[in-house]
């Protein structure tokens, strides 16, 4: 067990709807990643929040979008849903003191994302 | 640019090593091991950095070459919990705006038998 938390572990829903996945990162990490893993595509770096604030940005589509709380949990909101978003959605936090990339990243267990 | 993962596929006995390897076309900084298991969560191995520093588990070694910008992964003595797919995540300059962001590489399957 990672310390990572990921609501909710399976979602299936359709086309052209919206879905939100939450990321509660380990206690005192301030470091929150989220990754695509779909089949063809392997392990796809989204976006990076480091204590509240967007720190790096990968190929995130325009319908995602992103979001970490004075708590620190993280939100990924997908919305426009494709057949091709379906996929595995990770989440890792470091502790990022400074959100530099070196920090070890601890993985949540994942939400599987099918769209019918 | 994703990093190339070699071999993409490797088997083994239970006892034999293995070396995988990842080699990118852009200056690294830094070089991510992670082991995942069919259906789990990636699980961190090793971090190398530029300059030589290094942190991870007492059983996994690897190196990095930072002129070659290649890294290699050594699985000595491989055990049955050893199988999963390896990833290396590559992290670009500390400096830039993005240097939180890993690109990963396409997997190595790593199977080992009794």
């Amino acid at each position: 067990d990672s310390g990572v938390t990921q609501t909710p572990k399976h979602l299936i829903t359709a086309t052209g709807q919206r879905v939100t996945l939450r990321c509660s990162p380990r206690s005192g990490d301030l470091s929150v990643y989220w990754y695509q893993q779909s089949l063809d595509q392997g392990l796809q770096f989204l976006i990076q929040y480091y204590n509240g604030e967007e720190r790096a940005k990968g190929n995130i589509l325009e319908r995602f979008s992103a979001q970490q709380f004075p708590d620190l949990h993280s939100e990924l909101n997908l919305s426009s849903l494709e057949l091709g978003d379906s996929a595995l959605y990770f989440c890792a936090s470091s502790v990022g003191t400074s959100g530099r990339s070196y920090n070890e990243q601890f993985f949540g267990p994942g939400t599987r994302l099918t769209v019918l | 640019q994703q990093p190339v993962q070699s071999p993409q596929a490797v088997i083994l006995r239970e006892g034999e090593d293995a070396v995988i390897n990842c080699s990118s076309s852009k200056a690294l900084y830094s070089v991510h091991w992670y082991r995942q298991k069919h259906g789990e969560a990636p699980v961190f191995l090793m971090i190398l950095l530029k300059g030589g520093e290094q942190k991870g588990h007492e059983k996994i070694s690897a190196s990095f070459n930072e002129k070659k910008q290649q890294s290699s992964l050594y699985l000595t003595a491989s055990q049955l919990s050893y199988s999963g797919t390896y990833f290396c995540g590559t992290g670009a300059n500390a400096g830039g705006t993005s240097y939180g962001k890993l690109t990963f590489g396409q997997g190595t399957i790593l199977t080992v038998h009794p």
